[in-house]
């Protein structure tokens, strides 16, 4: 079983819809969630970080972690065709290096 | 400007050739990470320093690979001998830690290194 799990899409939304991307991980001790960009020839941005059960919004993007459930998501709000790129999730794992799932492609289509 | 540096940019090179690529991490960041980036194995983690000191390197082939931290501005990914499977962007990240967490780490440009 992969540390971090995304599934690598591509998804495709129309233009002004909500994308919903997930990622599960499988280590319980856990502590530090992240989102992070990644358009093509590009290195990946950071655009989200959490780290307590719950939600967290800014802007057009809310994350949401369960904890619990080992289950971590990013949705975006009103999708722009500027938002198609891979969305990678990376997870602290306790050795306190960053782990990074495979990435989900997302395609908002004008 | 805050942001991490990498050199070169790109590089191409012969099979056997020693290869070093370079990394400035943001001022005031403790923590660097070294990361390879392939399309069949997406972001792998090389090494990973803390206060300069080497965390974990299990993900790197000690063979060949060497990861260092001369000073807390620079640290460098060595490859000897390169091999054509060693083809890949390779990325330094740094970032710092408070308490038990990690905060958030930011990427620099990355070396794109193709071995022929």
């Amino acid at each position: 079983q992969k540390e971090v799990e995304q599934n690598s899409g591509p998804l495709s939304v129309p233009e002004g819809a909500i994308a919903s991307l997930n990622c599960t991980y499988s280590d319980r001790v856990s502590q530090s969630f992240f989102w992070y960009r990644q358009y093509s020839g590009k290195s990946p941005e950071l655009i989200m970080s959490i780290y307590s059960n719950g939600d967290k919004e800014d802007g057009r993007f809310t994350a949401q972690l369960n904890k619990a459930s080992q289950y971590v998501s990013l949705l975006i709000r009103d999708s722009q065709p500027s938002d198609s790129a891979t969305y990678l999730c990376a997870v602290d794992t306790g050795r306190r290096a960053l782990t990074f799932g495979s990435g989900t492609r997302l395609q908002v289509q004008p | 400007d805050a942001r991490v540096t990498q050199t070169p940019r790109h590089k191409v090179t012969e099979m056997g050739q020693e290869v070093t690529m370079r990394c400035q991490p943001i001022l005031g960041h403790n923590t660097v990470f070294w990361y390879r980036q392939t399309m069949m194995q997406g972001l792998e983690l090389l090494a990973y320093f803390r206060n300069r000191a080497p965390l974990d390197d299990s993900g790197m082939p000690k063979d060949r690979f060497s990861a260092e931290m001369p000073d807390a501005t620079l640290a460098t990914l060595k490859i000897q001998p390169s091999e054509p499977r060693d083809s890949a962007v390779y990325f330094c990240a740094s970032g710092s830690n408070r308490d038990i967490m990690n905060t958030e780490a930011f990427f620099g440009q990355g070396t794109r290194l193709t071995v022929v």
